[in-house]
């Protein structure tokens, strides 16, 4: 039971034109959801992260949007750059003392020049 | 210490041997998370730990798997009797609280022969 789902396996943008990740979530008990990023051979990285009493987060060049009622999720990239090439996980948790973290299954994203 | 800490980086084990797989968390965080990624897949959730709570087990594939977290620090994840399907990258991660970002190791990369 995939409980966090990443549809897209990757994703093609031009440099300076917006990335849209996409993510979406079954529980809707889930309340707190973060994005990561990974490059090979590394542990995945922090990006941002949105509580459920938000719809939208903004760090930088970065926004996550949360739609609750569609249980959808999506980070905006903008402008994209090359460095930003890399896998995009998106995790969903609850709040409270079960903090189990659920990750969905990545979107490769590569950025061209 | 200054991040998540994960020995060794690399194992080559044969297979039908024991291996065990080492994290140390960020000082001070009561949660910690074990997830595996094999070849092409996404973040596959295995075990967490949260302070003195029982864990929970629900992600470990076999009971070949067991983690245990020693004095609410350092955790050790071990399998036995490794079979191949068990090459993956495995990843920890720890966390303060259950509303803040989880930070990553580098991982462990078992390969199994």
């Amino acid at each position: 039971d995939q409980q966090v789902k990443q549809n897209s396996p990757s994703l093609s943008v031009q440099e300076g034109r917006i990335s849209i990740l996409n993510c979406d979530y079954t529980n809707s008990m889930f309340d707190y959801f973060l994005w990561y990023k990974k490059y090979p051979a590394e542990g995945p990285t922090f990006l941002i992260s949105i509580s459920s009493i938000k719809d939208k987060n903004e760090d930088g060049r970065f926004t996550v949007f949360l739609n609750k009622s569609a249980k959808h999720l999506s980070l905006h990239i903008v402008p994209s750059q090359p460095g930003d090439s890399a896998v995009y996980f998106c995790a969903a948790t609850f709040s409270g003392n079960t903090g189990k973290l659920i990750f969905g299954q990545g979107t490769t994203l590569q950025v061209k020049p | 210490g200054a991040g998540v800490s994960q020995s060794p980086s690399n194992k080559v084990t044969e297979k039908g041997k024991d291996v065990e797989l080492r994290c140390d968390p960020i000082s001070g965080h009561t949660a910690l998370y074990w997830y595996r990624q094999s070849l092409g897949q996404g973040l596959e959730f295995l075990i967490y730990f949260q302070g003195n709570s029982a864990p929970d087990k629900s992600g470990l594939p076999s009971d070949r798997f067991s983690a245990e977290r020693t004095g609410g620090s350092v955790s050790t994840l071990t399998i036995q009797r490794t079979q191949q399907e068990d090459s993956a990258v495995y990843l920890c991660a720890s966390r303060w609280d259950t509303n803040t970002e989880a930070f990553f190791g580098q991982g462990t990369r078992l390969t199994v022969v």
